[in-house]
């Protein structure tokens, strides 16, 4: 069954403390995967697309990467405003652009 | 500014009646998507549409209609035969369906409270 994993559930860090979200995925066929940040009570924000194992994409202090079974979201020196839950998705092969979400990281930096 | 907007934010509704959410995208985007957030559960596809006058059932369309008259708009239902309707709905587009995976776009969600 094609399944989408998150890991931890949850995590706090100290302002600056770096750390990075864990998303493993089991699907028949890999076509992209997806991060996404959401906040409390709105509709989640897209971060990056990943396609093929090796592939990295960057953005303030946000770094993804991409291997064959699973995506780091790297955080680097976080700040207050960094909190929120981010969400991977997976769409794999013969998914005409349906997705498969993880249930999430809740992240809270604190100052 | 192009985006996507969802009315109305908060809807209350007595069980037993139906009720439809709204979505406007301004993106020119050809497919549109229905989802749906519980606590503690990933977003669960209600329908989806690639293409005006034509869309496909997710992973939960029971209870749930749509239609898609016009290429910026897609309207959802709740009808009383959902046994569960109360939850956040997101609605989302992308450029395509099909191909290349094209990252999908979300408005702000409507929270459905039925009592």
């Amino acid at each position: 069954e094609d399944q989408v994993t998150q890991s931890p559930e949850a995590l706090r860090l100290q302002e600056g403390e770096s750390s990075s979200l864990n998303c493993s995925y089991t699907v028949s066929g890999l076509r992209g995967l997806f991060w996404y940040r959401q906040d409390p009570g709105k509709g989640p924000e897209f971060l990056f697309t990943l396609y093929s194992a090796g592939e990295e994409k960057e953005k303030e202090r946000l770094k993804a990467t991409l291997t064959k079974k699973e995506s780091f979201l790297h955080i680097t020196a976080p700040k207050p405003e960094d909190s929120a839950t981010y969400l991977c998705a997976v769409q794999f092969t013969g998914a005409t652009n349906k997705l498969i979400f993880g249930t999430g990281t809740l992240l809270a930096v604190q100052p | 500014d192009g985006g996507i907007t969802q009315s109305p934010k908060y809807l209350f509704r007595k069980e037993g009646q139906n009720v439809t959410l709204s979505c406007e995208q301004n993106l020119n985007h050809d497919a549109m998507y229905w989802y749906r957030q519980d606590p503690g559960q990933g977003l669960r596809l209600i329908y989806y549409s690639q293409i005006v006058n034509d869309f496909q059932k997710g992973d939960i369309a029971e209870g749930y209609s749509v239609s898609r008259e016009k290429k910026e708009s897609f309207p959802l239902t709740v009808t009383s035969a959902q046994k569960n309707p109360t939850a956040f709905y997101l609605c989302a587009s992308s450029i395509g369906a099909g191909g290349t995976p094209y990252e999908q776009y979300f408005g702000p969600g409507t929270r459905l409270t039925v009592t």
